[in-house]
Order: structure tokens, then C-alpha cells, then sequence
């Protein structure tokens, strides 16, 4: 089984909203990630959690703040967004670290209003 | 850092012919790289990836090449299917740093 699974697949959120994405792999990796991304463009890194520690944060604003509950599950809480920050975001894991295979979600499509 | 560039940002190809998309990247520490096929409205899915002590891989229609002393490498897709239709990225890693390159756009033509 090489599944990721995020919800919600879509999320509209005004600009005073709290909201959180959730993350969850059953596969035993010890690496999570959050990469946003906009249209037609790759994918850009924003965390990695390795071993459920914060290990990388690409000067991400402190609007989104990740979480690692587990080893599991990986949130990304959401608070006082730009219509900017609308994109999909994007949940990925592997074994270790990113010379192992990563695994994609599917992604949540966030529209800030 | 890392730079990995990507060619063509758009290819179209008949149903049944070949399709090649190539890369180079420029940190010769960069040891393993994947390819992601990703299609409209989901998340990347890794399709076939190689290391640096390999030249070659294939999986049935897939294959990527690897010339580590010109640092390029190129995905190989052979008897193409609409369903082929799809962005790739190809990507390199070094472990520590991971970079994407920028996208191709593969529409098959029926």
C-alpha cells in the first residue's frame, strides 16, 4: 500500500478562518512533507517533519503551522490567509529522508476568499 | 545550490509514438532521481525513478537514462496512450536538498 491520504480535496476559507488539512500514511515512513502548489508551476516545499520532529521550514509565514501528532498523521493549521496563499496543497512521505521515494497525496485545493 | 531544467514545457505526440522529456541538473552530489507524472486535479505520482550507479531503467513502456558525466537524465515513454496525457516533473536529490524541475505538459493525440 503506497497511499496518502489528505482531506478535505477541497476547502474555501475566508480570510479570518481557522482551518486545518490533515495528512495520513499507514506506510512506516518516518519523513512527512507539505509542499504548496500553484498552477502549472512544481511543487514547492514548505515542511519536512522527520521522525515527527520539524526538521525543515522553507520561511514558510507563520499563517500556516504545521503539527506531527504521530508518525502517522501531519496537519496544517491555517489562519488568517491571503487570497494568495490559494493553491493545492499537497502531502507527501518516504521512508527517511528525500533520497527515498516520496509519495503524493492528492492534494487540498484551497481557495481564500 | 541545485538547478534542474527541464525540456520541452510542452510536447504533443500521435497515440502509439514516442515521447522524450529531458533534464539536467547541475550538483554532481545529486544521486537519485525520480519522475512524477501528475495528472489534472491530482497529486504527483511517482512513475519510475534511478540512482546514480545505474544507466538505465525501464518498467514495460517507461524508461530513463542517466549520463551522470553529462548530468542529464531523460524519461522514455514508448507507444504512447491517450492516457499518457499528463504533466511530468523529473527531479534530482541529494539526500538532503530535492529540487523539481520545472514541467512538461504531454498531450497524446488520438
Amino acid at each position: 500500500d503506497t497511499e496518502v491520504t489528505q482531506t478535505p480535496k477541497h476547502l474555501v476559507m475566508g480570510m479570518t478562518n481557522k482551518k486545518s488539512l490533515k495528512c495520513e500514511q499507514h506506510m512506516g515512513h518516518r519523513a512527512m512533507y507539505w509542499y504548496k502548489q500553484k498552477a502549472k508551476k512544481p511543487p514547492e516545499l514548505m515542511f519536512v517533519y522527520s521522525y515527527e520532529k520539524l526538521s525543515i521550514n522553507e520561511s514558510v509565514p507563520s499563517r500556516f503551522s504545521p503539527e506531527c501528532p504521530n508518525s502517522s498523521l501531519l496537519n496544517l493549521h491555517l489562519h488568517a490567509l491571503q487570497p494568495e496563499d490559494s493553491a493545492l496543497y499537497l502531502c507527501a512521505s518516504s521512508l527517511r529522508d528525500r533520497s527515498f521515494e516520496q509519495y503524493f497525496g492528492p492534494g487540498t485545493r484551497l481557495t481564500v476568499t | 545550490g541545485e538547478n534542474v531544467e527541464q525540456h520541452p514545457s510542452t510536447l504533443s505526440v500521435q497515440e502509439g509514438d514516442s515521447a522524450v522529456i529531458k533534464c539536467t541538473y547541475s550538483d554532481s552530489a545529486s544521486n537519485y532521481f525520480p519522475w512524477y507524472k501528475q495528472e489534472l486535479g491530482k497529486g504527483p505520482q511517482l512513475i519510475i525513478d534511478i540512482r546514480s550507479n545505474v544507466g538505465e531503467k525501464k518498467d514495460q513502456r517507461i524508461a530513463v537514462t542517466l549520463n551522470k558525466t553529462a548530468k542529464h537524465f531523460s524519461l522514455h515513454i514508448t507507444e504512447t496512450q491517450p492516457e499518457d496525457s499528463a504533466v511530468y516533473f523529473c527531479a534530482a536529490s541529494t539526500g538532503n536538498q530535492f529540487y523539481f524541475g520545472t514541467g512538461t505538459s504531454l498531450t497524446v493525440i488520438p
